[in-house]
């Protein structure tokens, strides 16, 4: 079946550097992406979310690439602070009828002081 | 507003035993959602509620049933628990008409022995 998947699992990087987490999406019939920061014991918290008719969204030091040439999408994260260090997950969805996401596998980030 | 909450927090239940997990959103959104997180894995969907009176089966639907009890509530029961059944359950709303993603209840953690 379709899948989304990521590409590295775990992510270091310095306080204050930028982050970036890739998703490698399969379903070319999906529209609307979204990234979910889940921190330990809670569950998946929005982040972004980007339509298919977007190749770039921006919010709060977060930006969200979409690159449906190569079904490819990321978020950067500007500034990383160690709040930032969480598990990021990637979903995707088809628009219109019931939201049926599609999980990928997650990425670790920690952020290191 | 508590969004979506979720009862209980943490259950273990020896095998063959059933229980019933609790959801509830005050978001008045019309769409539910039960997923299961595996150690190292995204979310994968186990039932849905569209809209109060329906639910279909998602992803991974052997071994569970739903409740959508009204517009408010949707419980996840498992009849017969197996140790496969280990997972931490989460519950999620949406709607189309206030948003573009969901909202996710903060898990519940399932041990079965």
């Amino acid at each position: 079946g379709e899948s989304v998947g990521l590409h590295l699992p775990t992510l270091s990087v310095q306080e204050g550097d930028n982050s970036i987490i890739n998703c490698a999406y399969s379903n070319s019939a999906s529209d609307y992406f979204i990234w979910y920061k889940q921190e330990s014991g809670k569950g998946p918290q929005f982040i972004i979310d980007i339509r298919s008719n977007m190749d770039k969204r921006q919010g709060q030091r977060v930006t969200v690439l979409l690159n449906k040439t190569v079904k490819h999408l990321s978020l950067q994260i500007a500034a990383t602070q160690p709040g930032d260090s969480a598990v990021y997950f990637c979903a995707e969805n088809k628009l219109g009828g019931a939201q049926k996401l599609v999980f990928g596998q997650g990425t670790r980030l920690t952020i290191n002081p | 507003n508590a969004g979506v909450t979720q009862t209980p927090k943490f259950q273990v239940l020896k095998t063959g035993q059933s229980m019933t997990l609790q959801c509830a959103q005050d978001m008045n959104h019309n769409s539910m959602y039960w997923y299961r997180q595996d150690p190292g894995m995204g979310l994968r969907l186990i039932y849905y509620s569209a809209s109060e009176g329906t639910t279909d089966k998602g992803e991974v639907p052997n071994g569970y049933n739903v409740s959508r009890l009204n517009k408010r509530e949707f419980s996840l029961r498992l009849e017969s628990a197996a140790p496969s059944q280990t997972s931490v359950y989460f519950c999620a709303s949406w709607s189309r008409l206030s948003t573009d993603t969901q909202y996710f209840g903060p898990g519940t953690r399932l041990t079965v022995l």
